[in-house]
């Protein structure tokens, strides 16, 4: 079966850390850039962060550059998010999605045509 | 960033009905442009790709039309399960960038 499963949300204070990850079946994993689309409660989709096939190529939101690490293990099929510092606007829905193309590229990303059910991750005191 | 102006927000309409949502880039964008559904509680689901290219297994009654600035999703005859949230997103130009959704729901 063709899947992205997330895991890894919790609740966690402000300025800890956190780290998400996908695990992808069904597809040759290695092929695809692939992403994180956040949502908070009740709001619409904000792309995080995007890395190509080989993580030769990797973008991120300004929200999160330089406190968010993205990173892939095309032997382990398996996606990651370090989040660190975390804030509270930082809550939300996370999902993992992969794209038609290979790499991180303005008009060569393509569209997300698989998602995940996405994990939940809560920043708060 | 490329913003993107969706509208309307929110929008009832009858079965059967003709339903348009528009997506306005504040550049041009080609035709880089992405069109999804997300039901209450389900993940999204891509319906439209390149402003027009409709996805394999999704109905006919859903299109996607424009390119450059100004872009136009329809659903021509509108069904029960149309409820959700539809997004469009540009991909032309790095973030990658969503309008803000339109609800469509049944009246």
């Amino acid at each position: 079966e063709v899947q992205l499963v997330e895991s890894g949300g919790r609740l966690v204070q402000p300025g800890r850390s956190l780290r998400l990850s996908c695990a992808a079946s069904g597809f040759t994993f290695e092929d695809y850039a692939m992403h994180w689309v956040r949502q908070a409660p009740g709001k619409g989709l904000e792309w995080v962060s995007g890395i190509g096939w080989s993580s030769g190529t990797s973008a991120y939101a300004d929200s999160v550059k330089g406190r968010f690490t993205m990173s892939r293990d095309n032997a382990k099929n398996s996606l990651y998010l370090q989040m660190d510092s975390l804030r509270p606007e930082d809550t939300a829905l996370y999902f993992c999605a992969k794209t038609s193309g290979i790499n991180v590229l303005p008009a060569a990303l393509g569209a997300f045509d698989m998602w995940g059910q996405g994990t939940m991750v809560t920043v708060s005191s | 960033d490329v913003q993107m102006t969706q509208s309307p927000s929110s929008l009832s309409a009858s079965v059967g009905d003709r339903v348009t949502i528009t997506c306005q880039a504040s550049q041009d964008i080609s035709n880089y442009l992405n069109w999804y559904q997300q039901q209450p509680g389900k993940a999204p689901k891509l319906l439209v790709n390149d402003a027009s290219n409709l996805e394999t297994g999704v109905p006919s009654r859903f299109s996607g039309s424009g390119s450059g600035a100004d872009f136009t999703f329809t659903i021509t005859s509108l069904q029960p399960e149309d409820i959700a949230t539809y997004y469009c997103q540009q991909y032309a130009n790095l973030p990658v960038t969503f309008g803000g959704g339109t609800k469509v729901g049944i009246k």
